[in-house]
């Protein structure tokens, strides 16, 4: 059974570029979040995504947008890239119905602005 | 709004210590879930427990063991013989009702078992 997993692992931009990350969820899980982790910090909520919505939206600007695809995967776009969005990029999966509430997290994408 | 203060930034202890680290919470809802997560060096965060606000009693699971005390807002972590391999960050996190329980993180305590 495949966790949780998130492409690519590193990925290094420059200041103003746009860049795409992707996620797909583990199996049987149909909500996907996004977090992003600064050096040294706890990881900060960005969005959720159920039923291919935004449901749930954290302290981020607009230059963060996502999408979630029939099939659950999800990606996470950010825009006008700045030095400050270099960061561990974490989704996490997990499912809506169950009652439980644990996220199961994937391995991040190290994002690095130049 | 939720908080969660882990005030221990790093702690470094010898193979076979007990340590225990310590988290304290903060929120108005009287539903709420408390979790711990395992980072090590990969960068994966590892669950490793969730509690609920209604259930207080302790837990342990092999070396780990968890001390949930509402009285103080306290969810602390104690790793008994501590071994090389536990070392990581380790994240106390806080979900309150509603259907998405999206979790607030601490900032992480950073341990490092040496041998």
């Amino acid at each position: 059974d495949a966790g949780v997993t998130q492409s690519p692992t590193h990925l290094i931009k420059t200041r103003g570029q746009q860049v795409t990350l992707r996620c797909s969820p583990k199996s049987g899980h149909d909500t996907v979040s996004w977090y992003q982790q600064a050096l040294g910090q706890g990881p900060q909520f960005i969005f959720q995504y159920y039923e291919e919505e935004e449901r749930q939206r954290g302290n981020f600007p607009d230059r963060f947008s996502g999408h979630q695809f029939p099939n659950y995967s999800s990606e996470l776009n950010v825009n006008a890239l700045l030095l400050g969005d270099s960061a561990l990029y974490l989704c996490a999966s997990s499912f809506r119905g169950a009652g439980k509430n644990e996220q199961f997290f994937g391995p991040g994408t190290r994002l690095t602005v130049l | 709004a939720q908080k969660v203060t882990q005030a221990q930034t790093e702690i470094s202890v010898v193979e076979k210590e007990d340590v225990t680290l310590d988290c304290v919470y903060e929120t108005r809802d009287t539903t709420y879930y408390l979790f711990w997560y395992k980072q090590p060096p990969s960068g994966e965060l590892v669950f490793l427990i969730r509690r609920n606000s209604f259930d207080e009693q302790n837990e342990i699971s092999g070396r780990y063991s968890w001390n949930f005390q509402k009285s103080t807002s306290s969810f602390n972590f104690t790793i008994t013989a501590s071994q090389v391999v536990d070392s990581a960050v380790y994240f106390c996190a806080l979900s309150v009702g509603g259907g998405s329980y999206i979790p607030t993180f601490g900032r992480g305590t950073s341990l490092i078992v040496h041998p």
